[in-house]
């Protein structure tokens, strides 16, 4: 496996279950970020983990909690969560949060439909 | 505050012809900006990026776009367009003061025609 990867890439989920979302990135990189893709809307970007850390929260509601366990891996867990939830979810990663010149490389996304 | 604008939502070009995709920053300063297109079912891929030097910059599938400090635009071009091209293209800035936060532009859907 190169790059980011990310599973699963469809999700439907009722709004009274809990499921999570996972992205790997097998490039070295030390910052992870989820970004939530809607239709018609730029990409908003939810939470950066650098080194396992969490350096921002974008006033995401708390139905959605992020787990980073270490460098290479971060989850999305997603419980109650309401139809306007439903999206692609993207995971994206950087070699670190100094360098502002660093692209973002991203994963495929995970579709979700919340019925 | 800084803020990215694709004045285009969607448009249509004839395989073989020229495209140029247009993006206006705001930002007090010289940004970090970007250019990526999303495939259908796919993430984001990285066309080209700018930060310094040469405001005339290549990137990769036959893609440049010219950064014009004066326009706050860093429109994206290619000369002859492919229909593997058809997808969405995402302008995106970085400020030289933040650590990593990307702002990207609404996209612009392109559709290749025969």
């Amino acid at each position: 496996e190169t790059g980011v990867t990310q599973t699963p890439r469809h999700l439907v989920m009722g709004m009274t279950n809990k499921k999570s979302l996972k992205c790997e990135q097998h490039l070295g990189h030390n910052a992870m970020y989820w970004y939530k893709q809607s239709a018609k809307k730029p990409l908003e970007l939810m939470f950066v983990y650098s080194l396992e850390e969490r350096v921002e929260n974008n006033s995401v509601p708390s139905r959605f909690s992020p787990e980073c366990p270490n460098s290479s891996h971060l989850f999305l867990h997603l419980h109650t969560l309401q139809p306007e939830d439903s999206a692609l979810y993207l995971c994206a990663s950087s070699p670190d949060l100094a360098a502002g010149h660093n692209e973002q490389f991203f994963g495929p996304g995970t579709r979700l439909t919340v019925l | 505050a800084q803020s990215v604008t694709q004045p285009d939502i969607h448009i249509t070009v004839s395989e073989g012809a020229s495209l140029e995709l247009r993006c206006n920053y705001s930002y007090g300063a010289t940004p970090y900006l970007f250019w990526y297109v999303q495939s259908p079912g796919q993430g984001l891929q990285l066309l080209l990026k700018y930060f310094s030097g040469d405001t005339l910059v290549q990137g990769i599938k036959g893609f440049e776009a010219e950064f014009k400090r004066s326009q706050s635009s860093f429109n994206l071009r290619k000369p002859s367009v492919h229909w593997s091209d058809a997808a969405e293209y995402f302008c995106a800035l970085r400020t030289t003061d933040s650590w990593g936060k990307l702002q990207f532009g609404a996209g612009t859907q392109v559709v290749v025609t025969p």
